[in-house]
Protein backbone atom coordinates (compact mmCIF):
# COMPACT_ATOMS: atom_id res chain seq x y z
CA UNK A 1 0.00 0.00 0.00
CA UNK A 2 1.63 3.54 -1.28
CA UNK A 3 1.70 5.61 2.06
CA UNK A 4 3.93 8.25 3.55
CA UNK A 5 4.13 7.18 7.52
CA UNK A 6 5.10 9.78 10.41
CA UNK A 7 6.34 9.08 13.97
CA UNK A 8 5.67 9.85 16.42
CA UNK A 9 1.55 10.67 16.06
CA UNK A 10 1.23 12.85 19.32
CA UNK A 11 4.32 14.19 21.45
CA UNK A 12 4.40 16.52 24.20
CA UNK A 13 7.84 17.99 25.04
CA UNK A 14 9.68 20.75 26.98
CA UNK A 15 11.32 23.47 25.68
CA UNK A 16 14.92 23.06 24.42
CA UNK A 17 14.94 19.40 24.78
CA UNK A 18 16.13 18.38 21.10
CA UNK A 19 13.52 16.14 19.53
CA UNK A 20 13.42 14.60 15.67
CA UNK A 21 9.88 13.78 13.83
CA UNK A 22 10.31 10.76 11.21
CA UNK A 23 9.05 10.65 7.89
CA UNK A 24 9.48 7.69 5.07
CA UNK A 25 7.49 7.30 2.17
CA UNK A 26 7.27 4.09 0.15
CA UNK A 27 6.34 5.18 -3.54
CA UNK A 28 9.70 6.11 -4.45
CA UNK A 29 9.13 9.75 -5.07
CA UNK A 30 11.79 12.28 -5.13
CA UNK A 31 9.62 15.67 -3.84
CA UNK A 32 9.09 15.45 0.12
CA UNK A 33 8.08 18.13 2.11
CA UNK A 34 7.35 19.15 5.64
CA UNK A 35 4.48 21.41 6.93
CA UNK A 36 3.16 22.85 10.10
CA UNK A 37 -1.19 23.69 10.11
CA UNK A 38 -1.69 26.45 12.61
CA UNK A 39 -5.63 27.69 13.08
CA UNK A 40 -6.32 30.17 10.44
CA UNK A 41 -3.17 30.09 8.77
CA UNK A 42 -3.55 26.81 6.64
CA UNK A 43 -0.52 24.98 5.84
CA UNK A 44 3.10 26.64 5.87
CA UNK A 45 5.91 24.58 4.01
CA UNK A 46 8.79 24.39 6.52
CA UNK A 47 11.13 22.82 4.33
CA UNK A 48 11.58 20.77 1.19
CA UNK A 49 13.88 18.39 -0.58
CA UNK A 50 13.83 18.46 -4.43
CA UNK A 51 15.94 14.52 -4.47
CA UNK A 52 18.94 12.82 -1.83
CA UNK A 53 20.70 15.29 -0.18
CA UNK A 54 19.34 18.11 -1.70
CA UNK A 55 16.43 20.73 0.44
CA UNK A 56 15.77 24.22 0.75
CA UNK A 57 13.72 26.32 2.95
CA UNK A 58 10.07 26.68 2.81
CA UNK A 59 8.16 30.02 4.08
CA UNK A 60 8.72 29.09 7.60
CA UNK A 61 11.91 27.73 8.34
CA UNK A 62 13.03 28.92 11.10
CA UNK A 63 13.71 26.62 14.36
CA UNK A 64 13.81 23.34 12.11
CA UNK A 65 16.09 21.17 10.38
CA UNK A 66 15.75 18.20 7.65
CA UNK A 67 17.92 16.02 5.98
CA UNK A 68 17.91 13.69 3.20
CA UNK A 69 20.39 10.94 3.09
CA UNK A 70 18.00 8.01 1.38
CA UNK A 71 15.13 8.64 -0.44
CA UNK A 72 12.54 7.36 1.28
CA UNK A 73 13.54 9.17 4.46
CA UNK A 74 13.06 13.17 5.23
CA UNK A 75 12.92 13.30 9.13
CA UNK A 76 12.63 16.79 10.92
CA UNK A 77 13.93 18.13 13.36
CA UNK A 78 13.90 20.61 15.90
CA UNK A 79 17.28 20.90 17.95
CA UNK A 80 15.64 23.59 20.86
CA UNK A 81 12.35 23.42 20.51
CA UNK A 82 9.87 26.26 21.73
CA UNK A 83 6.16 26.81 22.51
CA UNK A 84 5.54 28.87 19.46
CA UNK A 85 6.62 25.53 17.44
CA UNK A 86 2.96 23.60 18.97
CA UNK A 87 1.37 22.59 16.15
CA UNK A 88 0.15 20.25 13.94
CA UNK A 89 2.96 18.87 11.08
CA UNK A 90 2.56 16.83 8.17
CA UNK A 91 5.10 15.15 5.83
CA UNK A 92 3.96 14.86 2.00
CA UNK A 93 6.03 13.24 -1.16
CA UNK A 94 4.81 13.62 -4.40
CA UNK A 95 6.73 12.52 -8.23
CA UNK A 96 7.09 15.90 -8.68
CA UNK A 97 5.31 19.91 -7.87
CA UNK A 98 2.34 19.11 -10.18
CA UNK A 99 1.25 15.97 -9.38
CA UNK A 100 -1.01 14.60 -6.55
CA UNK A 101 0.56 14.84 -2.74
CA UNK A 102 0.22 12.84 -0.18
CA UNK A 103 0.45 13.18 3.22
CA UNK A 104 1.17 11.18 6.54
CA UNK A 105 -1.31 11.14 9.24
CA UNK A 106 0.28 14.06 10.81
CA UNK A 107 2.12 14.60 14.22
CA UNK A 108 0.51 16.88 17.10
CA UNK A 109 3.49 18.04 18.77
CA UNK A 110 3.22 20.39 22.02
CA UNK A 111 5.90 22.12 23.60
CA UNK A 112 5.66 23.37 27.17
CA UNK B 1 -2.34 40.10 -0.32
CA UNK B 2 -2.36 36.51 0.35
CA UNK B 3 -0.95 34.18 -2.63
CA UNK B 4 -4.31 31.89 -1.85
CA UNK B 5 -7.11 32.88 -0.05
CA UNK B 6 -10.41 31.25 0.47
CA UNK B 7 -13.83 32.22 2.06
CA UNK B 8 -13.24 30.05 5.59
CA UNK B 9 -16.79 29.95 6.12
CA UNK B 10 -18.78 27.57 7.62
CA UNK B 11 -21.08 26.65 4.95
CA UNK B 12 -23.59 25.38 6.76
CA UNK B 13 -26.32 23.52 4.06
CA UNK B 14 -28.58 20.74 4.48
CA UNK B 15 -28.53 17.52 2.53
CA UNK B 16 -28.91 17.40 -0.85
CA UNK B 17 -28.19 21.13 -1.68
CA UNK B 18 -25.51 22.44 -3.87
CA UNK B 19 -22.96 24.80 -2.27
CA UNK B 20 -19.68 26.23 -4.38
CA UNK B 21 -16.74 27.84 -2.87
CA UNK B 22 -13.83 29.98 -4.81
CA UNK B 23 -10.48 30.69 -4.57
CA UNK B 24 -8.73 33.49 -5.39
CA UNK B 25 -4.78 33.22 -6.52
CA UNK B 26 -2.41 36.06 -6.91
CA UNK B 27 0.34 34.44 -9.38
CA UNK B 28 -1.53 35.06 -12.84
CA UNK B 29 1.84 32.47 -14.11
CA UNK B 30 0.31 29.58 -12.18
CA UNK B 31 -0.83 27.14 -14.36
CA UNK B 32 -2.12 24.04 -11.92
CA UNK B 33 -4.06 23.97 -8.87
CA UNK B 34 -5.67 21.70 -6.90
CA UNK B 35 -8.44 21.02 -4.71
CA UNK B 36 -7.75 18.87 -1.11
CA UNK B 37 -10.04 17.39 1.36
CA UNK B 38 -9.11 17.43 4.80
CA UNK B 39 -11.60 15.88 7.42
CA UNK B 40 -10.95 17.41 11.39
CA UNK B 41 -7.30 17.16 12.10
CA UNK B 42 -6.48 14.54 9.44
CA UNK B 43 -4.43 14.65 6.60
CA UNK B 44 -5.40 16.38 3.52
CA UNK B 45 -6.17 14.22 0.65
CA UNK B 46 -6.49 15.01 -2.87
CA UNK B 47 -9.82 15.43 -4.34
CA UNK B 48 -9.16 17.45 -7.70
CA UNK B 49 -6.71 18.74 -10.02
CA UNK B 50 -7.37 21.32 -12.37
CA UNK B 51 -4.81 21.85 -15.15
CA UNK B 52 -7.21 23.33 -18.15
CA UNK B 53 -10.51 24.94 -17.89
CA UNK B 54 -12.05 22.75 -15.61
CA UNK B 55 -12.59 19.15 -14.36
CA UNK B 56 -15.83 16.95 -13.16
CA UNK B 57 -15.50 14.23 -11.00
CA UNK B 58 -19.25 12.75 -10.02
CA UNK B 59 -21.15 15.36 -7.65
CA UNK B 60 -17.85 17.87 -8.20
CA UNK B 61 -16.61 20.14 -10.66
CA UNK B 62 -13.86 22.31 -10.51
CA UNK B 63 -13.78 25.64 -12.76
CA UNK B 64 -11.01 27.80 -13.87
CA UNK B 65 -11.46 31.56 -14.07
CA UNK B 66 -7.46 32.69 -15.49
CA UNK B 67 -8.83 36.24 -16.40
CA UNK B 68 -10.18 36.71 -13.18
CA UNK B 69 -7.89 34.54 -11.19
CA UNK B 70 -10.06 32.50 -9.06
CA UNK B 71 -10.86 28.39 -9.04
CA UNK B 72 -14.18 27.20 -8.00
CA UNK B 73 -15.55 23.68 -6.38
CA UNK B 74 -18.84 23.00 -6.89
CA UNK B 75 -20.78 20.39 -4.77
CA UNK B 76 -24.25 19.31 -5.88
CA UNK B 77 -26.33 17.57 -3.93
CA UNK B 78 -24.49 17.06 -0.94
CA UNK B 79 -23.82 14.23 1.70
CA UNK B 80 -23.46 14.39 5.03
CA UNK B 81 -20.09 12.19 4.57
CA UNK B 82 -19.28 15.48 2.48
CA UNK B 83 -18.34 17.38 5.72
CA UNK B 84 -15.04 18.92 5.89
CA UNK B 85 -12.35 21.35 5.22
CA UNK B 86 -11.82 22.16 1.71
CA UNK B 87 -8.20 23.32 0.91
CA UNK B 88 -7.01 25.46 -2.39
CA UNK B 89 -3.71 24.56 -3.42
CA UNK B 90 -1.59 26.26 -5.95
CA UNK B 91 2.19 25.49 -6.79
CA UNK B 92 4.19 28.63 -6.89
CA UNK B 93 5.44 28.77 -10.36
CA UNK B 94 8.98 30.48 -11.59
CA UNK B 95 10.67 27.37 -10.18
CA UNK B 96 10.45 27.43 -6.25
CA UNK B 97 8.98 24.19 -5.66
CA UNK B 98 6.42 25.25 -3.42
CA UNK B 99 2.78 24.59 -2.66
CA UNK B 100 0.62 27.63 -1.24
CA UNK B 101 -2.16 25.94 0.83
CA UNK B 102 -5.17 27.92 1.53
CA UNK B 103 -6.60 28.47 5.04
CA UNK B 104 -9.48 26.15 4.00
CA UNK B 105 -12.97 26.09 3.30
CA UNK B 106 -15.62 24.31 6.19
CA UNK B 107 -18.78 22.58 5.23
CA UNK B 108 -20.83 21.13 7.81
CA UNK B 109 -24.01 19.05 5.51
CA UNK B 110 -26.82 18.55 8.16
CA UNK B 111 -29.12 16.59 7.67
Amino acid sequence: EAQVTQNPRYLITVTGKKLTVTCSQNMNHEYMSWYRQDPGLGLRQIYYSMNVEVTDKGDVPEGYKVSRKEKRNFPLILESPSPNQTSLYFCASSRDMNTEAFFGQGTRLTVV
Amino acid sequence: RKEVEQDPGPFNVPEGATVAFNCTYSNSASQSFFWYRQDCRKEPKLLMSVYSSGNEDGRFTAQLNRASQYISLLIRDSKLSDSATYLCVVPRPGGYNKLIFGAGTRLAVHP
